[in-house]
């Protein structure tokens, strides 16, 4: 089955406290992203990958961090979580080129930063 | 001015109404357009791509205005299922395959 995986789906943590939440997809896509969705003001893209070690800023990417090491998994990583960072976190995937594509959304990730 | 704005709703109407959300968009530019349905703080998935000669699937039926850079989505017969949030959205041109998603526009059809 075609599909978008995050782990964990909920997560509480603490101030100061690096924590990774993990994408992968299994639809050989080039394109992932990640985006986080706060009450009033939608899906904000946080980073952006369009192939293998390609990375790139969206929106809000400050207080985040993304690597491409192989083309199915796109870790997100907060270095140190703040309170403001407290989000819906989903991450995506489509097939890439030069007109976008359906995007395929994984399940999010509910965290929250105290 | 955002870059893509929806009506916030909620749209509250009857179980076989007919019901029309409008999205504007700031960059002439774009090329690629959708509406996505997202249900209750689940995944978003695509509804429909919106083409420039407008689109109709089943119930539902998307329009595209260059001139004016809005785009719709009309539901006709709405059914309680429908109840969801829908997102407009619209590709960011010439930053590969980057979307810009608007805030949604939440329905709710009642018995």
């Amino acid at each position: 089955e075609a599909q978008v995986t995050q782990n964990p789906r909920y997560l509480i943590t603490v101030t100061g406290k690096k924590l990774t939440v993990t994408c992968s997809q299994n639809m050989n896509h080039e394109y992932m992203s990640w985006y986080r969705q706060d009450p009033g003001l939608g899906l904000r893209q946080i980073y952006y990958s369009m192939n293998v070690e390609v990375t790139d800023k969206g929106d809000v990417p400050e207080g985040y961090k993304v690597s491409r090491k192989e083309k199915r998994n796109f870790p997100l990583i907060l270095e140190s979580p703040s309170p403001n960072q407290t989000s819906l976190y989903f991450c995506a995937s489509s097939a890439s080129g030069t007109v976008p594509y359906e995007q395929y959304f994984g399940p999010g990730t509910r965290l929250t930063v105290t | 001015r955002k870059e893509v704005e929806q009506d916030p709703g909620p749209f509250n109407v009857p179980e076989g109404a007919t019901v029309a959300f409008n999205c504007t968009y700031s960059n002439s530019a774009s090329q690629s357009f959708f509406w996505y349905r997202q249900d209750c703080r689940k995944e978003p998935k695509l509804l429909m791509s919106v083409y420039s000669s407008g689109n109709e699937d089943g119930r539902f039926t998307a329009q595209l205005n260059r001139a004016s850079q809005y785009i719709s989505l009309l539901i006709r017969d709405s059914k309680l299922s429908d109840s969801a949030t829908y997102l407009c959205v619209v590709d960011s041109y010439n930053q590969g395959g980057k979307l810009i998603f608007g805030q949604g526009t939440e329905l709710s059809v009642k018995p």
